[in-house]
């Protein structure tokens, strides 16, 4: 069964700093990828999503991530991070076969310190 | 062009009871899937409706259900309520339910007491 894991409940970054949230999948075909984040009592709001078009995918804010077949990573990175990106951010997979279906990492919780 | 909507916001309800939730799509979108999320489980795959069929459904108990109409508005449903529902359901809807974006409403907070 394909699964996705995330590395880190808990990041936390200063103001400026580089973020780097890591995500890995299982899946002997790769599928498509897409990164959400959640703002606190809202629903999931979609950052960028991976469809084998190009290994770099730039989405929203800022934030992008690099398709990595080899080591099966789809890890989001930003730069430079702004308060305001504090936030839980979600992983997750979906397979062609498997319609309406995202399969979620258990997503990591962003903090950004002044 | 409206979000995806989802009635009620807040619920409480007592063991035993039986809910009933709501989920209006982006127009023109067709797929309609359904999630739960809680702190200890994450976010978990319930169903996803189709053109009014279930094409979908994850691995939950038979007390949840769901249903889809003509112009696409979805309902899920669960009966006899257990303390371990409560949670934040959430529904999103995209255009197939195919490898395409799939555009979150707010979700509706259940807490079963």
């Amino acid at each position: 069964a394909q699964s996705v894991t995330q590395l880190g409940s808990h990041v936390s970054v200063s103001e400026g700093a580089l973020v780097l949230l890591r995500c890995n999948y299982s899946s002997s075909v790769p599928p498509y990828l897409f990164w959400y984040v959640q703002y606190p009592n809202q629903g999931l709001q979609l950052l960028l999503k991976y469809t084998s078009a190009a290994t770099l995918v730039k989405g929203i804010n800022g934030f992008e991530a690099e398709f990595k077949k080899s080591e099966t990573s789809f890890h989001l990175t930003k730069p430079s991070a702004h308060m305001s990106d504090a936030a839980e951010y979600f992983c997750a997979v979906q397979m062609t076969s498997n319609t309406g279906k995202l399969i979620f990492g258990q997503g990591t919780t962003l903090q950004v310190k002044p | 062009k409206a979000g995806v909507t989802q009635t009620p916001r807040y619920l409480i309800k007592t063991r035993g009871q039986q809910v009933t939730l709501s989920c209006s799509p982006i127009s023109g979108h067709r797929s309609v899937s359904w999630y739960q999320q809680t702190p200890g489980q994450g976010l978990q795959f319930l169903f996803e409706y189709f053109s009014e069929t279930q094409r979908n459904k994850g691995n939950f108990p038979g007390r949840f259900s769901g249903r889809q109409f003509s112009n696409s508005r979805s309902e899920m449903n669960v009966s006899t309520l257990e303390l371990g529902d409560s949670a934040l359901y959430l529904c999103a809807s995209s255009t197939t339910g195919i490898n395409d974006e799939q555009f979150f409403g707010p979700g509706t907070r259940l807490t079963v007491l």
